[in-house]
């Protein structure tokens, strides 16, 4: 079974500062993984994926996180952080290659980002 | 428009009093599934289903039932609420591979009294 550790339940940081959200994974075959987000009062909506190929992948709004696979970690990071971002980011491991299998979230990183 | 339509949005319901929460997606989705979101513990999921006629337990299954008798229906069953099922619910759906994004409704807030 596979499972996933958000490394922060919480990460305040000042408006254009760089942030880093930490996730790590544990799995016995190979993943897919993925970057939720959900702004306040909202559901939850995709912000990137990994699925093979290159290690490094970019969402529309700036955010980019980097598969490890020796880590088994997917840390999410944005190099200068705006109060739009301040939202609860989920990350979420399935396993590859295996159809319709579910997904399985961590617990959530609070972003809150300051003025 | 492309949408998880879950209602209600808000519960307010006493113990005992069966209540059924429903999830209709618009995008002719094989994957449905129900999630529970609580302080400090994310998003754990409930049931899930693969198809109609097809449903599978997840992590916190207990109290709840759910029924797949259309592709777009989902509906999330408490036959006898307790308070530990106070919670926020999301229902989420998905095509057929789990390679592609997940879809979740905005939320349905349950409070039992």
């Amino acid at each position: 079974a596979q499972s996933v550790t958000q490394l922060d339940s919480q990460v305040p940081v000042f408006e254009e500062a760089p942030v880093e959200l930490r996730c790590n994974y544990s799995s016995s075959v190979s993943v897919y993984l993925f970057w939720y987000v959900q702004y306040p009062n909202q559901g939850l909506q995709l912000l990137l994926k990994y699925l093979s190929g290159s290690t490094l992948v970019e969402s529309i709004n700036g955010f980019e996180a980097e598969f490890n696979k020796s880590q088994t970690s997917f840390h999410l990071r944005k190099p200068s952080v705006h109060i739009s971002d301040t939202a609860e980011y989920f990350c979420a491991v399935s396993r590859a290659l295996a159809g319709n299998t579910p997904l399985v979230f961590g617990k959530g990183t609070r972003l809150s980002v300051i003025a | 428009e492309a949408q998880v339509t879950q209602n209600p949005r808000y519960l307010i319901t006493v113990t005992g009093k069966k209540l059924t929460v429903t999830c209709s997606q618009n995008m002719n989705h094989e994957y449905m599934s129900w999630y529970r979101q609580d302080p400090g513990l994310g998003l754990r999921q409930i049931y899930y289903s693969m198809n109609v006629e097809v449903t599978d337990k997840g992590d916190v299954p207990e109290g709840y039932k759910v029924s797949r008798k259309e592709k777009r229906n989902f509906p999330l069953i408490l036959e006898s609420p307790s308070p530990n099922q106070t919670s926020l619910y999301f229902c989420a759906s998905r095509g057929t591979a789990n390679t592609g994004e997940l879809f979740f409704g905005e939320g349905s807030r349950l409070t039992v009294l």
